[in-house]
């Protein structure tokens, strides 16, 4: 089976502007989470989508908001853009929502960096 | 608020010694844990799970201990190769089911 994809793998904006992140899961996988990687932060939990609902959600302001469709593929957006939202996006797929053994099998990672 | 976090930030090993990982969680109602192994330029990929009601799992040259009494968890590589060169994440799922990382431990290993 193809792993996780993610696009693109690196971006770069400018402070202001809005950016939307990609990610396929594993193909019969119906759950995606997000994260977000800081080298200050370390891995922080975004959100989670499972059968096109938000399941779960971390803290972090509205200016990230994801959506998942019917084929399970997920996008996150962030709006307004800040130099703190310089990251790497992790996309995360499992096979259920929820399930405690349920392996989370991450992407590559988007690089985004806010100029 | 919760927290998993590592006592170490990095760690470096002679290739064939064995390597130890710690790391401390302070949410005593988790009841799963996790490592994962990150490689530079790559996502977190799984390596090892635990459940609560164990103290001691094996795998593949890798053995995750769990003390419940004192709230930590181990991380053990055995005959340690180049190739585990990699930052190393514990992470539980807390109760609301999301998976919480700690902030990694960096394994170098020198030939």
């Amino acid at each position: 089976k193809a792993g996780v994809t993610q696009t693109p793998r690196y971006l770069i904006k400018t402070r202001g502007q809005q950016v939307t992140l990609s990610c396929s899961p594993i193909s019969g996988h119906r759950s995606v989470s997000w994260y977000q990687q800081t080298p200050g932060q370390g891995l922080q939990f975004l959100f989670e989508y499972f059968s096109e609902t938000q399941r779960n959600k971390g803290n972090f302001p509205g200016r990230f908001s994801g959506r998942q469709f019917s084929n399970s593929r997920s996008e996150m957006n962030v709006s307004t853009l800040e130099l703190g939202d310089s990251a790497l996006y992790l996309c995360a797929s499992s096979a259920t929502s929820g399930g405690v053994t349920d392996t989370q099998y991450f992407g590559p990672g988007t690089r985004l960096t806010v100029l | 608020g919760e927290s998993v976090g590592l006592h170490l930030p990095t760690l470096s090993v002679q290739e064939g010694d064995n390597s130890i990982i710690n790391c401390a969680y302070s949410n005593s109602a988790s009841d799963y844990f996790i490592w994962y192994k990150q490689e530079s330029g790559k996502g977190p990929q799984f390596i090892i799970d635990i459940r609560s009601n164990m103290d001691k799992r094996q795998g593949q040259r890798v053995t995750v201990l769990l003390n419940k009494t004192v709230k930590h968890l181990s991380l053990q590589i055995a005959a340690t190769q180049p190739g585990d060169s990699a930052v190393y994440f514990c992470a539980e799922i807390n109760q609301g089911g999301k998976l919480i990382f700690g902030q990694g431990t960096e394994l170098s290993v020198k030939p």
